[in-house]
């Protein structure tokens, strides 16, 4: 079965400070990765996704993450943080094999100091 | 807008009693997803559907749980003589196709109390 991995419960960064969030991820193949923000009490948003080719993947709202196949992880970066970013992220991994359902990492909730 | 809509946004339900989740899908899509988020926990994958199929419901509870997704009208995910544990975020969420690398377009979930 694929699982997904976020080490990091809770993250703080001051703002304008860089940031990156970790994912590690369980699966026999290279899996569909994604990356969504959910602020509170809203839904989630996708901030960006890999599924072949360039390994480094540019999102929305200034956001990248990276695929390591030998690493098996595909983290989450933003150069410099606004206290807009201030959030829970949601690292999620599909698969052909797994059926259409997205599997989720537990979220790492990120607060950002003035 | 034409995202995801979910209603309601809040539920209460006493133990015992029914509760109805609404989704309607973005304009153009055919495949709805289910996820349940518990308290300070990442999301569950519940039931997937197609128009008047359920295609995946490897998530679901064996009890009490139900989804329909009819050809018209929204998805319905519907809780029967509801407990405590059933408090939770309920998400939906759409795509055009019922593929891996299509993206998921989630609504702003139903959360769902139990009194």
């Amino acid at each position: 079965a694929q699982s997904v991995t976020q080490p990091d419960i809770h993250i703080t960064v001051s703002e304008g400070a860089s940031l990156e969030l970790r994912c590690n991820y369980s699966y026999g193949a290279t899996p569909y990765l994604f990356w969504y923000v959910q602020s509170p009490g809203q839904g989630l948003q996708l901030l960006l996704k890999y599924f072949s080719g360039d390994t480094l993947v540019q999102g929305i709202k200034g956001f990248e993450a990276e695929f390591k196949r030998s690493q098996s992880s595909f983290n989450l970066r933003k150069p410099s943080v606004h206290w807009s970013d201030a959030a829970e992220y949601f690292c999620a991994v599909a698969h052909k094999a797994a059926g259409n359902k997205l599997t989720f990492g537990g979220g790492t909730r990120v607060l950002v100091k003035p | 807008n034409a995202g995801v809509m979910q209603n309601p946004r809040h539920l209460v339900r006493r133990r015992g009693q029914e509760a109805r989740l609404r989704c309607s899908p973005m304009k153009g899509h055919s495949h709805v997803y289910w996820y349940r988020q518990l308290p300070e926990e990442g999301l569950k994958f519940m039931v997937y559907l197609q128009k008047e199929n359920i295609i995946d419901e490897s998530g679901m509870p064996k009890e009490r749980f139900s989804a329909e997704f009819p050809k018209e009208g929204p998805s319905i995910l519907r809780i029967q003589q509801v407990v405590r544990g059933d408090s939770a975020a309920y998400f939906c969420a759409s795509s055009p196709e019922g593929a891996s690398n299509q993206p998921q377009h989630f609504g702003d979930g139903t959360r769902l109390s139990i009194l």
